[in-house]
């Protein structure tokens, strides 16, 4: 198992154009949540994908947006780039069966670092 | 609001001697804590969490709900240890994450 796999590692976007960064769940995990972590900060959460749809959101514009597909993989965009919004974006998955084992524990991926210029 | 704050931005201390890296948190429901840690060139990653009231790799923390905190501590550092180490609060499946204290151990 890979685990949770993000793509692309590294980009260099400029203001106002658009992102789309890509997350695969650790097997058998079926809840992707997305975080932004700015140079010297903690992860921030933006929001979390189960069942095909957001089920919570952290305190983001609607520039950022997001979609989960039927075999659980997931995508954050994000529209008119703005220089703050270079930071690694850290995709983790999780499951939200309680009687798993490992519940509610997240798994993150290597992270996509994007930079705005 | 849900706030996790870690005072030190960096601990730096001996092989040998105790560490403890302190973690205070404001929730108002009943907290589910974790530790995460991310050693250099590595994914941040799963230390513990105080539900399972385990030891990993020497280190423990233990809830105290009326000082609201949730301090990382271990009776003697290893140089392997030094790594930044993140304390989150699960806020239903919504973790809210400390900014991280990097820690340090000297030979």
């Amino acid at each position: 198992d890979a685990g949770v796999t993000q793509s692309p590692t590294h980009l260099i976007k400029t203001r106002g154009q658009q992102v789309t960064l890509r997350c695969s769940p650790k097997s058998g995990h079926d809840t992707v949540s997305w975080y932004q972590q700015a140079l010297g900060q903690g992860p921030q959460f933006i929001f979390q994908y189960y069942e095909e749809e957001e089920r919570q959101r952290g305190n983001f514009p609607d520039r950022f947006s997001g979609h989960q597909f039927p075999n659980y993989s997931s995508e954050l965009n994000v529209n008119a780039l703005l220089l703050g919004d270079s930071a690694l974006y850290l995709c983790a998955s999780s499951s939200l069966d309680r009687a798993h084992s490992g519940a509610n524990v997240l798994t993150f991926g290597a992270g996509s670092r994007l930079t705005v210029l | 609001a849900q706030r996790v704050t870690q005072p030190e931005k960096l601990l730096s201390v001996f092989k040998g001697a105790p560490v403890e890296l302190k973690c205070n948190y404001s929730y108002s429901g009943s907290p589910e804590l974790f530790w995460y840690v991310q050693y250099s060139r590595q994914r941040l990653q799963l230390l513990l969490r105080h539900i399972s009231r385990e030891s990993i790799k020497g280190f423990t923390a233990d809830l105290n709900k009326g000082e609201t905190s949730f301090h990382l501590k271990k009776p003697f550092a290893q140089e392997e240890d030094s790594a930044m180490y993140y304390c989150a609060l699960d806020h239903g499946q919504n973790f809210v994450f400390g900014p991280g204290t990097r820690l340090s151990v000297l030979p």
